[in-house]
């Protein structure tokens, strides 16, 4: 059975750095493309990064240059660094697995960015 | 990147059908087969409904189907019911990036 299951999130001040971890199980993270999604409080989906079965990376240009997706193949786990946060960066975010479509998705972790 | 646009809302009654329109442009749905549809429902992660315009996930129920047309995408879900009622959003690839609409909250009267 697919299992995706975020840990991580937490509140934080503005500027401050946190680390996402999405544990898969029942599939191979580094044989898929794998991607990280975010919901802001009562609001849509928003794509935030990606991260092909060949390495390569792409983000939101809400995000590039502050948030860096990698990959554990070892743990068979997808991480999302996040830098420079904002009080905009604040939301629920989840993992999902996906070519161009996400066919499975984690429950999502709360970050919160407030001083 | 600009968000997909879809109508804030739509409602219908049990047994009716109810179409969800999606919009890009040229360099998202009208340029891809690409289209993906995901229901959420409240505090709950989105569930993939369906895939590449039209096709259907194994397990997600036949009264729900997509088509596209030029730029615009459409989500049906005919037969309501009762347990349809939830949000809804389009998703786009857009040539190594997703754009995904603002979500359509469905009410079933």
């Amino acid at each position: 059975e697919v299992q995706l299951v975020e840990t991580g999130g937490g509140l934080i001040q503005p500027g401050g750095s946190l680390r996402l971890s999405c544990a898969a199980s029942g599939f191979t993270v580094s044989s898929n493309y794998m991607s990280w999604v975010r919901q802001a409080p009562g609001k849509g989906l928003e794509w935030v990064s990606v991260i092909y079965s060949g390495g390569s990376t792409y983000y939101a240009d809400s995000v590039k240059g502050r948030f860096t997706i990698s990959r554990d193949n070892s743990k068979n786990t997808l991480y999302l660094q996040m830098n420079s946060l904002r009080a905009e960066d604040t939301a629920v975010y989840y993992c999902a697995r996906g070519p161009s479509y996400f066919d499975y998705w984690g429950q999502g972790t709360l970050v919160t960015v407030s001083s | 990147q600009s968000a997909l646009t879809q109508p804030a809302s739509v409602s219908g009654s049990p047994g009716q059908s109810i179409t969800i329109s999606c919009t890009g442009t040229s360099s998202d749905v009208g340029s891809y087969n690409l289209v993906s549809w995901y229901q959420q429902h409240p505090g709950k992660a989105p569930k993939l409904m369906i895939y590449e315009v039209s096709k259907r996930p194994s397990g997600v129920s036949n009264r729900f189907s997509g088509s596209k047309s030029g730029n615009t995408a459409s989500l049906t879900i005919s037969g309501l019911q009762a347990e349809d009622e939830a949000d809804y959003y389009c998703c786009s690839y857009a040539g190594s990036l997703w754009v995904f609409g603002g979500g359509t909250k469905l009410t079933v009267l």
